[in-house]
């Protein structure tokens, strides 16, 4: 069960331009919403994160949009810059463990 | 830096062998988890400690992984008799003030 939805899938940006990836929840119970970085062959790291007491936050070009009555967020990145290219992953965590559920996946390319 | 190392980086094996990875925090947390994560998937939970306690498996954690925290700060995990399918890459994380922070991860590729 899927209890976190990540779109897009894939996402293709020109260098300075504006990156946009969304994610949808499901649990209502969840209190707390980071953004993960991932590179090729490392683990993922952790970008921003959020909790749903405020309905923004940013972090230099990195922005996190908070939307409780739709039960959405949102990662922006302003400027978006080739080293950016990643993929790029919305989580939540769940149950009385907090274990990380995540969103499946974003893969960014910003082109020079 | 994480302050999470993970041994070995990679690992190839042949179908059937047994296999062990670990995990080695920087500095002690009571919580340690284990994901894996295939090809074009976000990490996906197996299990966690709670100190030297394995208070949640997921329904992935087959009857041929398992998992050690002896002390409460290293982990182990086995993996026995080795199926293709297995092949993914295995983190670890600890958690820091409700955030979880990942190493690096073990690539395991089976034959």
């Amino acid at each position: 069960q899927q209890q976190v939805k990540q779109s897009p899938q894939s996402l293709i940006v020109q260098k300075g331009g504006i990156s946009i990836i969304n994610c949808a929840y499901e649990n209502t119970a969840f209190d707390y919403f980071p953004w993960y970085q991932q590179f090729p062959g490392k683990g993922p790291a952790l970008l921003i994160a959020i909790r749903p007491d405020v309905s923004e936050k940013k972090e230099g070009r990195f922005t996190i949009s908070f939307n409780k009555s739709a039960k959405q967020f949102s990662l922006h990145i302003m400027d978006s810059q080739p080293g950016d290219s990643a993929t790029y992953f919305c989580a939540a965590p769940s149950g009385n463990n907090n274990d990380m559920r995540f969103g499946a996946g974003t893969r960014l390319t910003v082109k020079p | 830096d994480t302050g999470v190392s993970q041994d070995p980086r990679h690992k190839i094996t042949k179908r059937g062998q047994n296999v062990t990875f670990r995990c080695d925090p920087i500095s002690e947390h009571n919580r340690l988890y284990w994901y894996r994560q295939t090809l074009g998937q976000g990490p996906e939970f197996l299990t966690y400690f709670q100190n030297e306690a394995q208070l949640e498996k997921s329904r992935l954690l087959s009857d041929r992984f398992s998992a050690e925290r002896p002390k409460g700060s290293f982990s182990t995990l086995e993996i026995q008799r080795t199926e293709q399918g297995d092949s993914a890459m295995y983190l670890c994380a600890i958690t820091r003030a409700d955030t979880q922070y990942f190493g690096p991860g073990t690539r395991l590729t089976v034959l």
